[in-house]
């Protein structure tokens, strides 16, 4: 059964400092995985999209990391800021002929200052 | 603006009642998608409109419907609702049949069921 499960549930931490949300995937056949923001009671916003064969790809603080051996992947976010505070979802793509995402539930990110 | 527009932003109905939920997608999007975030959950996808055909189904109940007209819009039609129902809808899309590319999220529905 595919499966995206991310860790961190939530995470509390000072404005400034830097994090690491977790996300471990056992979906197959692997397409492609991304990482989305989602603000509360708003639509999801793409962060980054990496494929088979890229490890890293940042986006400003934003720096996620996938290695496809182990099924894990990790968003780095550097020097948090308020608006940081968000959920953050990671989104696993199989393509088998028809594509099919397996959403992660999410890890709630709050930033205090 | 990510340029997917849903409307109504919020909307409050009684149990048993129907809802139509509409979604325009970013020009030159031939793709639709539709999801359910209840309170709490990650999102859930019900279905899938390319070029106005059905592409592919998730956990959508019998109760609810939608389809893509020929100008790309789409509606999610939900019926004999239940308070379980209560949640934000989204509505995504994307260029082709397949979101390989990344595709883009409304701002969603938040639909009350009292």
């Amino acid at each position: 059964k595919n499966q995206v499960e991310q860790s961190p549930q939530s995470l509390i931490i000072l404005e400034g400092k830097n994090c690491t949300l977790q996300c471990n995937y056992t979906v197959s056949p692997f397409s492609n995985l991304r990482w989305y923001k989602q603000d509360t009671g708003r639509g999801p916003v793409s962060l980054t999209i990496m494929t088979f064969s890229e490890n890293t790809k940042s986006n400003g603080r934003y720096t996620a990391t996938l290695d496809a051996d182990t099924k894990q992947s990790s968003l780095h976010i550097t020097a948090s800021q308020l608006s940081d505070s968000a959920s953050y979802i990671c989104v696993v793509s199989a393509n088998f002929g028809n594509e099919k995402l397996t959403f992660g539930t999410g890890t709630r990110l709050t930033i205090i200052p | 603006d990510s340029g997917v527009t849903q409307t109504p932003k919020h909307l409050i109905t009684a149990t048993g009642q129907r809802v139509t939920l509409r979604c325009s997608p970013r020009s030159g999007d031939l793709s639709v998608y539709w999801y359910q975030q209840s309170l709490d959950q990650g999102l859930q996808f019900l279905i899938q409109y390319y070029n106005g055909e059905e592409r592919a189904k998730g956990n959508i109940l019998e109760r609810f419907s939608a389809q893509q007209f020929p100008d790309l819009h789409s509606e999610l039609n939900l019926s004999s609702l239940e308070l379980g129902d209560s949640a934000l809808y989204f509505c995504a899309s994307s260029v082709g049949q397949l979101a390989v590319y990344g595709y883009t999220f409304g701002s969603g529905t938040r639909l009350t069921v009292v």
